[in-house]
């Protein structure tokens, strides 16, 4: 039971160019989620999946977009990569609707140049 | 909208002091509340969690409870170790069917031997 993984664990982009963040969880969870991560400021959200087939915005999601794949996936693509888009990514996910926690995966390190 | 103040740090103890960090939120209805932990290098943990007021978490020897009439869940440890070293994230959840995790801006705790 690996829980949520994340692929890749670092990438170094240059401006404008596209790439997409992977998540997967083991877990048969219904949610998922995308964060990131920035120094002094905690994590935000950018987009959640309540369940399989649904996607909405979160407090920061200019720049990307997301795909639920299946249950078990849910990635995040960046189409045309920013410098304000350097931040550490972690996925999370949620097992029900009557349950409040989140598991986070590892993380990924972006750094756009 | 909802929000989580967490006390600034950087915060530095020796080994077996009492640690405190403040948290207090603002948000409609009742929350859930989190504290998480970050280890050097890694995703996010779930520390402990409360649910409704009077309510306290505990997990390794740290301790929350949640206070309705002051609107906060300050985490604490009588004694802490060289391996609490971590970063700390307070974290609420006003549920709905999103459960979306709002995050203070994060405590770095540094214990030293």
């Amino acid at each position: 039971n690996a829980g949520v993984t994340q692929t890749p664990k670092f990438q170094v982009l240059k401006t404008g160019q596209s790439m997409t963040l992977q998540c997967a969880q083991d877990m048969n969870h219904n949610s998922m989620y995308w964060y990131r991560q920035d120094p002094g400021m905690g994590l935000r959200l950018i987009y959640y999946s309540a369940s399989e087939g649904t996607t909405d915005k979160g407090e920061v999601p200019n720049g990307y977009n997301v795909s639920r794949l299946n249950k078990r996936e849910f990635s995040l693509r960046l189409e045309s990569a920013a410098p304000s888009q350097t931040s550490v990514y972690f996925c999370a996910s949620r097992v029900t609707e009557s349950t409040d926690t989140q598991y986070f995966g590892p993380g990924t390190r972006l750094t756009v140049l | 909208g909802d929000s989580v103040t967490q006390m600034e740090g950087p915060v530095t103890l020796s080994e077996e002091a009492f640690l405190t960090i403040n948290c207090t939120y603002t948000a409609t209805g009742y929350p859930s509340l989190f504290w998480y932990v970050q280890y050097p290098g890694e995703g996010l943990q779930l520390l402990l969690k409360a649910t409704k007021a009077d309510d306290k978490g505990s997990n390794k020897g740290f301790e929350a409870t949640y206070r309705k009439e002051t609107t906060s869940f300050h985490l604490e440890k009588g004694s802490v170790q060289v391996s609490d070293s971590a970063v700390y994230f307070c974290a609420l959840t006003s549920g709905g069917s999103n459960y979306k995790l709002t995050f203070g801006k994060g405590t770095l705790l540094t214990v030293n031997p």
